[in-house]
């Protein structure tokens, strides 16, 4: 079975600062991890995926993310934080189609 | 069309009544998911088929949901006599389902259910 638990429910950073979003994953096969936004009323959007190639991926908008297996972690990261960014995230893990997503972290950018 | 069209996009229904909710997904997709968004809850997995085969429902609520895509491109997803806890949002995702693809899902903007 797999699962995913993304700490903080809430997150807010200042806008230009660092945004980090913590994801940890259990899997009990070589996982495909996943980070979704889902901005108000609006469907998920896919920012970026491992697949088991680079351990860093990159994104959209500027984020990336890095496959850790030591620590089961897939964290979210940003350099600088834009108000375009303020939405919720979303990250999942699947052996193949089928999403397990977490329980998502919402994103406020402070002015 | 050019993404996953889900309708209605709002709908109020009393205790009891049946719905039903549609998903036109991506032209040529074969893989088709339902999930259930619950608020402030991330999506949970209800139903998959691929084309017109629905290969796993491990994730229907009870027996008053049930879902078909009897041609392999639109689906429904319809819930009888709803209750209030199943309030929620709705969303349909496809895939283009080809053997070893990595699982990007194309998600649709979703229906938002709420049960009076």
């Amino acid at each position: 079975a797999q699962s995913v638990t993304q700490l903080g429910s809430h997150v807010s950073v200042s806008e230009g600062a660092l945004v980090l979003l913590r994801c940890n994953y259990s899997s009990s096969v070589p996982p495909y991890l996943f980070w979704y936004v889902q901005y108000p009323n609006q469907g998920l959007q896919l920012l970026l995926k491992y697949t088991s190639a680079a351990t860093l991926v990159k994104g959209i908008n500027g984020f990336e993310a890095e496959f850790k297996k030591s620590e089961t972690s897939f964290h979210l990261t940003k350099p600088s934080a834009h108000m375009s960014d303020a939405a919720e995230y979303f990250c999942a893990v699947s052996p193949y189609e089928k999403l397990t997503f977490g329980t998502g972290t919402r994103l406020t950018i402070i002015p | 069309g050019a993404g996953v069209s889900q309708s209605p996009r709002y709908k109020v229904a009393k205790r009891g009544q049946d719905v039903a909710l549609r998903c036109d997904p991506i032209s040529g997709h074969v893989s088709l998911f339902w999930y259930q968004q619950a608020l402030g809850q991330g999506p949970e997995f209800l139903t998959y088929f691929q084309n017109e085969a629905q290969l796993d429902k491990s994730g229907l609520p009870s027996d008053r949901f049930f879902a078909e895509r009897p041609e392999g491109s639109v689906s429904t997803l319809k819930i009888q006599r709803t209750q209030q806890e199943d309030s929620a949002v709705y969303l349909c995702a496809s895939s283009l389902g080809i053997r070893g693809d990595t699982g990007e899902l194309f998600f649709g903007e979703g229906s938002r259910l709420t049960v009076l």
